[in-house]
């Protein structure tokens, strides 16, 4: 079946570093690829997606592009701020034949000033 | 403004006392899903429906029920919880089933079965 696997947290970073938190995937066939943040208290929302084989999906400063090549979808911004402190999940949904989403387990991200 | 709304937002209730939780959506979105979230297990998908009165299990459906009377509705039922249900519970919703669809998520309910 389809999965999605995210590195660890939680990443601590400080205020301006550069941000990477890696996803990879399986699947069969041509999956559409998300990431999502979770705010403190809150839902999960749409943060970039990509739909098809290297995309890139961009908003707020953060970029992914879809690799089909390596299976991955890393999420990357060059200077993170303290309200970017969230929890991020990788996603993906459309293939073998199902259209529902599959979540990775998700990185907290932890920016101090 | 387009939202997901869950009532209630939290809950401490007792084995065996049923509960339903509402979710509502004012977007016109055919599908609608459930998930529960777990420290270190992140969002496991409870029940989903396509529309109206189509609804199916997801990854951990045992011990829920759904229904899908209304397009904007699907309330989540636990006939006779249990404390391994205690858990934050999402709503979402998206226009249809499609490949490149987002989910709007609901703010969550977070629910402790004693």
């Amino acid at each position: 079946g389809n999965s999605v696997t995210q590195m660890e947290g939680p990443v601590t970073l400080s205020e301006e570093a550069f941000l990477t938190i890696n996803c990879t995937y399986t699947a069969t066939g041509y999956p559409s690829l998300f990431w999502y943040v979770q705010y403190p208290g809150e839902g999960l929302q749409l943060l970039l997606k990509a739909t098809k084989a290297d995309d890139k999906g961009s908003n707020k400063g953060f970029e992914a592009t879809y690799r089909k090549e390596t299976t991955s979808f890393h999420l990357e911004k060059g200077s993170v701020q303290v309200s970017d402190s969230a929890v991020y999940f990788c996603a993906l949904s459309g293939t073998g034949g199902s259209y529902i989403p599959t979540f990775g387990r998700g990185t907290s991200l932890i920016v101090h000033p | 403004e387009a939202q997901v709304t869950q009532n209630p937002r939290y809950l401490i209730t007792v084995t065996g006392k049923k509960l339903t939780v509402t979710c509502s959506q004012n977007m016109n979105h055919e599908y609608m899903s459930w998930y529960r979230q777990d420290p270190g297990l992140g969002l496991r998908q409870i029940y989903y429906s396509m529309n109206v009165e189509v609804t199916d299990k997801g990854d951990v459906p045992e011990g829920y029920k759904v229904s899908r009377k209304e397009k904007r509705n699907f309330p989540l039922i636990l006939e006779s919880p249990s404390p391994n249900q205690t858990s934050l519970y999402f709503c979402a919703s998206s226009l249809s089933q499609g490949r490149g669809n987002e989910q709007f998520f609901g703010p969550g309910t977070r629910l402790t079965v004693l």
